[in-house]
């Protein structure tokens, strides 16, 4: 099946800092999604993002499908930001497969 | 919309007993729900892929007759951790699908078997 990677595992930011977290895939995709699991545990849909740029406020994801990466940018980061990133990634027909993740911390 | 709800949030129970675990979407019809397990600071592993009235599918290494699946309507799946033991306390979080691809999230629910 698809195997995700994510890069950096962990992030340390001060408060107002950008970043760009990376996912490859290591094949073609159906379905790529970008997550944010804060504290509690609950995961929070960020971007559906098979293909192309989305943004939405501070965040914004750009899917290459051809050279098979995606990067999630986060512009002047907030403590609110903390957690993990996860993408996660299906091959049509295949099982949603989650990235190890990315351990976000901003500090104030 | 595409709200999905988990209950209990958590739940702790004796080694030996069973644990039922409700998902809901609350907005939509979800005829494709799935089963995931977190251990701490691991990503999310997918456990089971639960249909609308057909049996659910397990992943490889899962047990089906300890992990019991029902997907009774549209809305409703369950998850039954029989005969629970302490290595089954995790972090089990379901999704269900709308339309397209896209997955929607429960807030999970953290068992703890004693």
């Amino acid at each position: 099946g698809i195997q995700v990677e994510q890069s950096p595992p962990d992030l340390i930011l001060q408060e107002g800092a950008n970043s760009t977290l990376r996912c490859n895939f290591s094949d073609s995709v159906n379905n790529l999604q970008w997550f944010h699991q804060n504290p509690w545990g609950q995961l929070i849909n960020l971007f559906y993002i098979p293909s192309g740029t989305k943004q939405n406020g501070r965040l914004s994801a750009t899917t290459v499908a051809t050279e098979r990466y995606s990067l999630l940018y986060i512009s002047s980061s907030q403590t609110t930001d903390s957690g993990v990133y996860f993408c996660a990634a299906d091959n049509y027909g295949q099982n949603f497969v989650f990235g190890p993740g990315t351990r976000l911390s901003v500090l104030p | 919309g595409a709200v999905v709800s988990q209950h209990p949030s958590r739940v702790i129970c004796k080694s030996g007993t069973s644990v039922k675990i409700e998902c809901r979407s609350l907005d939509f019809q979800a005829t494709t729900m799935f089963w995931y397990r977190q251990f701490p600071k691991q990503s999310l592993m997918l456990m089971a892929t639960s249909n609308e009235g057909s049996k659910a599918t397990y992943e490889q290494g899962v047990e089906k007759d300890k992990f019991l699946i029902n997907h009774a309507s549209l809305t409703l799946s369950t998850l039954t951790v029989t005969s629970a033991h302490p290595e089954d306390s995790s972090f089990y979080i379901c999704s269900a699908m709308r339309w397209g691809n896209e997955q929607y999230f429960g807030p999970g629910t953290r068992l703890t078997v004693t």
